[in-house]
């Protein structure tokens, strides 16, 4: 069975600071794809970074990147430079290939201190 | 750039009721999904639809009914409503339903069932 955990309900940073939000799966498939999704209080998901598995480098967008350890099944997430419009829900997420289903985590809340 | 539209935003019934969430994409995607969001956890896959004219069950289908009416649109249908369904739903979608393309999702409608 394929699980995502994210273990910090909750984080908070200063603003300009570094943050990194963790996030561990489980599968035994050796072919899939990492997410992490941002949800504001809006309620939009929106992407914000994606890994493929077979890719060793780790992927970068603008200020967040991804340390994506594969033996450990370790996809943390960093924001540098933390903006007050960082503060949202964190989701990590992944899908093996040949399913169609995305298997989210618990969530992690993350909140911007001025 | 609309993406993915969900109708209505809000929605509150009474135990028994039916209701049809609407779901709507202008991106020419082929691939729609329905996910229910629950506090404390994350999405979970209710039913998909990987193609015009085909759609299959998710993680938790039981008390839901789809319709994929064209290839813009999908309609989710609760035919009899419990308070166990009272959750955001999240409707997405995706160029096909190989695992590498991202899913993009609509803002949510928010659930509420006496």
């Amino acid at each position: 069975a394929q699980t995502v955990t994210q273990s910090q309900p909750e984080m908070s940073v200063q603003e300009a600071e570094t943050v990194t939000l963790s996030c561990t799966y489980d599968t035994s498939e050796s072919d899939y794809y990492l997410f992490w999704y941002k949800q504001p209080p809006s309620r939009q998901m929106i992407l914000v970074i994606r890994q493929e598995a077979y890719k060793q480098q780790n992927a970068t967008e603008n200020r967040f990147s991804v340390n994506f350890q594969k033996a450990a099944k370790s996809f943390s997430l960093k924001i540098s430079d933390s903006q007050l419009g960082d503060a949202a829900m964190y989701f990590c997420a992944a899908i093996i290939q040949g399913a169609q289903k995305l298997v989210f985590g618990q969530g992690t809340r993350l909140t911007i201190n001025p | 750039n609309a993406g993915v539209t969900q109708t209505p935003k809000f929605q509150v019934l009474k135990t028994g009721q039916s209701m049809t969430l609407q779901c709507a994409q202008d991106m020419n995607h082929n691939s729609m999904y329905w996910y229910r969001q629950d506090p404390g956890m994350g999405l979970r896959l209710i039913y998909y639809s990987a193609s015009e004219g085909t759609t299959d069950k998710g993680e938790v289908p039981n008390g839901y009914n789809v319709s994929r009416l064209n290839k813009r649109e999908f309609s989710l249908r609760l035919e009899s409503a419990a308070p166990s369904q009272t959750s955001v739903y999240f409707c997405a979608s995706s160029l096909t339903s190989v695992a590498k393309n991202i899913q993009y999702f609509g803002a949510g409608t928010r659930l509420s069932v006496l």
